[in-house]
C-alpha cells in the first residue's frame, strides 16, 4: 500500500529557532498533502492543504508566515515552523492523497507524525 | 456546517467482549466518506475502516464493522472480540469535497482490560 514517511519523528529546539518537518510519499506521487496539528489529548486539526507546484491553502486562524509549507515535488512536502515558541509545541501529522486509489479506503494515508518540543 | 461528534470521551471493555464507539456527523453534502482511525500512544494514525455515503452495505474489516445509519447520520464503530492491543484512541472522521478535506471528531479513548 501507499506509504508516507515523515521526518523527524521527534525534535527538540530552542525558542526562536526554525524547524523543518518533511513528509515524503515513498511509492506514489502525491499532488495533494495535508498538514495537521494535534495538541495533547485533543483531536487533529487541519492546518493547511499543500498542492504540488502552488501555494498552500491555509485554514482559518493558521498563520501563514509562522507555518511555511512547501510542496516542490510530487513526493515531498515540508512544513517549517519559523521562530518557534513553546506554544508551538505539538504533534504534527501529514497525510497524502493517493491519486487513482481504487476505493475510498485507500485515498488517504498518514505519516507517523512529528513531535515538536520548543524549550 | 460540517461536524463530527463523538460523545464518549472514554470507554472500558473487557477482553473478548464487543464494544461500540459512537459517531454522529453533520453535513449538507450528498457525497462524503466516513473513516475510523486508531491512534496508539505512539501517535501514528492507523486506518481501520471506511464507509462511502452511497455504499448500501455496512463496511466490515476483520473484527471491525461500521454501523452506518444514514438517516440518523451516525457511523458507529463496532469492535468484536476486543483484544488488549485495541487499547488506544479512536477517531471518527468525515471526508468532504472529494477527499479534499478530512474533519475529525474529538476521539474516544478505549481501554481493554484482561
Amino acid at each position: 500500500g501507499a506509504v508516507v514517511s515523515q521526518h523527524p519523528s521527534w525534535v527538540i529546539c530552542k525558542s526562536g529557532t526554525s524547524v523543518k518537518i518533511e513528509c515524503r510519499s515513498l511509492d506514489f506521487q502525491a499532488t495533494t498533502m495535508f498538514w495537521y496539528r494535534q495538541f495533547p489529548k485533543q483531536s487533529l486539526m487541519l492546518m493547511a492543504t499543500s498542492n504540488e507546484g502552488s501555494k498552500a491553502t491555509y485554514e482559518q486562524g493558521v498563520e501563514k508566515d509562522k507555518f511555511l509549507i512547501n510542496h516542490a515535488s510530487l513526493t515531498l512536502s515540508t512544513l517549517t515552523v519559523t521562530s518557534a515558541h513553546p506554544e508551538d509545541s505539538s504533534f504534527y501529522i501529514c497525510s497524502a492523497r493517493v491519486q487513482g486509489a481504487n476505493s475510498g479506503a485507500n485515498v488517504l494515508t498518514f505519516g507517523a507524525g512529528s513531535r515538536l518540543t520548543v524549550l | 456546517a460540517q461536524k463530527i461528534t463523538q460523545t464518549q470521551p472514554g470507554m472500558f471493555v473487557q477482553e473478548k467482549e464487543a464494544v461500540t464507539l459512537d459517531c454522529t456527523y453533520d453535513t449538507s453534502d450528498q457525497s462524503y466518506g466516513l473513516f475510523w482511525y486508531k491512534q496508539p500512544s505512539s501517535g501514528e494514525m492507523i486506518f481501520l475502516i471506511y464507509q462511502g455515503s452511497y455504499d448500501e452495505q455496512n463496511a466490515t474489516e476483520g473484527r471491525y464493522s461500521l454501523n452506518f445509519q444514514k438517516a440518523r447520520k451516525s457511523a458507529n464503530l463496532v469492535i468484536s472480540a476486543s483484544q488488549l492491543g485495541d487499547s488506544a484512541m479512536y477517531f471518527c472522521a468525515m471526508s468532504l469535497q472529494g477527499f479534499q478535506k478530512l474533519v475529525f471528531g474529538t476521539g474516544t479513548r478505549l481501554l481493554v482490560s484482561p
